[in-house]
């Protein structure tokens, strides 16, 4: 099993459209955890941080299930703009080494 | 908010040559650098981890006489891909860590062809 799935889509939506992604991880003392858009050929950006009770940014909201290991992203009223690949981040610990492991992205298409 | 600079942003070389790729970070102080390499279509993989005034962290695979890493500062980090070849282009990106549980901030990339 991968350290950290994601499935790759593309996800094509109408503006307007509720759409959710999700990313199973495998390590169980995995303690961080974001979500990152990246445009083509640009660097990843960071999206947001993703809390255990879960967190709302606007009309993105991210949340965590320990006991099924994913984390999950809902985008609400989807943009044009929303048009990228999003990135799940997982990181195994809080201190001293860490390595972080990128899911391979979901890409969401938002459709006019 | 932090940035990391990183240059060049592109790179065509002949294969054989060395490329150097920088990152620098301008309003903080980063220990640790971490490098990635993204080929097309397929995720961020990490391939070293540089640490200032140590010596590199590599991940399996990945040869360290190839891709040299140099942190001289706590604002410099360089990857240098030595006798580069056509299999090596690739898109190359920086990272550093600003604070705990804050996220990492990214260079811009570099895309490196090799002909």
């Amino acid at each position: 099993r991968k350290e950290v799935e994601q499935d790759p889509g593309p996800f094509n939506v109408p503006e307007g459209a509720t759409v959710a992604f999700n990313c199973t991880y495998s390590n169980s003392a995995s303690q961080s955890f974001f979500w990152y858009r990246q445009d083509c050929r640009k660097e990843p950006k960071l999206l947001m941080s993703v809390y255990s009770s879960g967190n709302e940014d606007g009309r993105f909201t991210a949340q965590l299930n320990r006991a099924s290991q994913y984390i999950s992203l809902l985008i609400r009223d989807s943009k044009l703009s929303d048009s990228a690949t999003y990135l799940c981040v997982v990181i195994p610990n809080s201190g001293g080494y860490q390595k972080v492991t990128f899911g391979t992205g979901t890409k969401l298409q938002v459709i006019p | 908010g932090a940035v990391v600079s990183q240059h060049p942003s592109w790179v065509i070389c002949k294969s054989g040559t060395s490329v150097k790729i920088e990152c620098r970070s301008l309003d903080f102080q980063a220990t640790t650098m971490f490098w990635y390499r993204q080929f097309p279509k397929q995720s961020l993989m990490l391939m070293a981890t540089s640490n200032e005034g140590s010596k590199a962290t590599y991940e399996q695979g990945v040869e360290k006489d190839k891709f040299l890493i140099n942190h001289a500062s706590l604002t410099l980090s360089t990857l240098t891909v030595t006798s580069a070849h056509p299999e090596d282009s690739s898109f190359y990106i920086c990272s550093a860590r600003i604070r705990e549980s804050y996220g990492y901030t990214f260079g811009s990339g570099t895309r490196l062809t090799v002909v």
